[in-house]
């Protein structure tokens, strides 16, 4: 059972440029949600998707969006591309049961030079 | 407002010593509460996670932590380190299980 995958691993852009992230949650969960981990840092949460609609957010601002399909897996999107963007974005997937936590992903390391 | 503290950012322990990594958390009703690892270059996996019921959880690899409501308290305890053990671990406190709030992490170093 394949768990939580995102795509690309590693990526590389420059300020202001835009970027888009990928994320198929686990088998049999529904809901999504973005997590941004600076270097020595906990996880930040971004928002959360459910339902294809975004159920809550964080404290970002509007240039991190994110989708959710049909099929449950999203995309973040972060536009105008700021170097404290630079971080390892975590996707994670859940269940219709929250209290069973959250699968992570490993990660999407974006480095904006 | 919800928030998680990690006392000591570095442990160091002795293999076969005890593991003690301290959480405490804010929030004002009883929340959930989780503990993740991570190792370098992963994504958080989770160990254990209480959410009501008896407040001594036992999770994977030997790990377990117990909710002190009156302490607000969720420390994580191992009895003996193993050098598989070294990682970052995470405290993580959420409401409704939707968003979560980490702690900062603590680095936990197992020395041979």
């Amino acid at each position: 059972d394949a768990g939580v995958t995102q795509s690309p691993t590693h990526l590389i852009k420059t300020r202001g440029q835009q970027v888009t992230l990928r994320c198929s949650p686990k088998s049999g969960h529904d809901t999504v949600s973005w997590y941004q981990q600076a270097l020595g840092q906990g996880p930040q949460f971004i928002f959360q998707y459910y339902e294809e609609e975004e159920r809550q957010r964080g404290n970002f601002p509007d240039r991190f969006s994110g989708h959710q399909y049909p099929n449950y897996s999203s995309e973040l999107n972060v536009n105008a591309l700021l170097l404290g963007d630079s971080a390892l974005y975590l996707c994670a997937s859940s269940p219709a049961d929250r209290e069973l936590g959250y699968t992570f992903g490993s990660g999407t390391r974006l480095t904006v030079v | 407002a919800q928030s998680v503290t990690q006392l000591g950012s570095h442990v160091s322990v002795s293999e076969g010593a005890l593991v003690l990594l301290r959480c405490n958390y804010s929030s004002s009703v009883p929340p959930y509460l989780f503990w993740y690892v991570q190792y370098p270059n992963q994504g958080l996996q989770l160990l254990l996670k209480y959410t009501t019921g008896a407040t001594l959880v036992k999770g994977i690899n030997g790990f377990e932590a117990e909710f002190k409501k009156s302490e607000t308290s969720f420390h994580l305890t191992k009895p003996s380190a193993h050098m598989s053990d070294a990682a970052e671990y995470f405290c993580a406190v959420s409401l409704t299980g939707n968003q979560f709030y980490f702690g900062t992490g603590t680095s936990l170093t197992v020395i041979p």
